[in-house]
């Protein structure tokens, strides 16, 4: 058990919605980061926030959005969904923005139908 | 941009075999290298990291080492077990593009008994 936590752990949706993902991070750590995996595109690192402060953003479509909150945890949100969305979204938790361990949640698998 | 190229799978072995998996990255500036291991259902574990060149990582009777020569970071263990089965991932971070990650497309290992 890493002390991240994500929920739901399974969501399934339909094209045109929108859904939010939460992530709690381990106690202490400040960063948190959301990677997006499918079969097709491998592990995609989406975006990073500091402190509830956004501080990297990877290969984030302009439909998802995502913020952390000041009691740390982050939401993710994904709108206007497509069947390409589908996949496993983790969450991961660092004590700051230059630490080398991420610790990553078990995830959440979206499917789109 | 940054890359990671990894050997490609799936790779079955006998236990107490040899293992490697090859991995190469692209990079601008000095990255950080890791290897992570993803077990079925959960989220990537960190299993080891070498932040410079000629460092080696080693957990677990893994170990990789930083050339920076070669732009490699081969993952090998000299006697794996039927535990060892799982997704290995290699990983970079950027250090000076505040810490953006690059994951390769993952490596699956089968040990048989």
């Amino acid at each position: 058990d890493s002390g991240v936590t994500q929920t739901p752990k399974h969501l399934i949706t339909a094209t045109g919605q929108r859904v939010t993902l939460r992530c709690s991070p381990r106690s202490g750590d400040l960063s948190v980061y959301w990677y997006q995996q499918s079969l097709d595109q491998g592990l995609q690192f989406l975006i990073h926030y500091y402190n509830g402060e956004e501080r990297a953003k990877g290969n984030i479509l302009e439909r998802f959005s995502a913020q952390q909150f000041p009691d740390l945890h982050s939401e993710l949100n994904l709108s206007s969904l497509e069947l390409g969305d589908s996949a496993l979204y983790f969450c991961a938790s660092s004590v700051a923005t230059d630490s080398y361990e991420q610790y990553f949640g078990p995830g959440t698998r979206l499917t789109v139908t | 941009g940054n890359s990671v190229t990894q050997m490609e799978g799936p790779v079955t072995l006998s236990e107490e075999a040899f293992l490697t998996i090859n991995c190469t990255y692209t990079a601008t500036g000095y990255p950080s290298l890791f290897w992570y291991v993803q077990y079925p259902g959960e989220g990537l574990q960190l299993l080891l990291k070498a932040t410079k060149a000629d460092d080696k990582g080693s957990n677990k009777g893994f170990e990789a080492t930083y050339r920076k020569e070669t732009t490699s970071f081969h993952l090998e263990k000299g006697s794996v077990q039927v535990s060892d089965s799982a997704v290995y991932f290699c990983a970079l971070r950027d250090n000076t593009n505040a810490g953006k990650s690059t994951f390769g497309d993952g490596t699956t290992l089968t040990v048989k008994p």
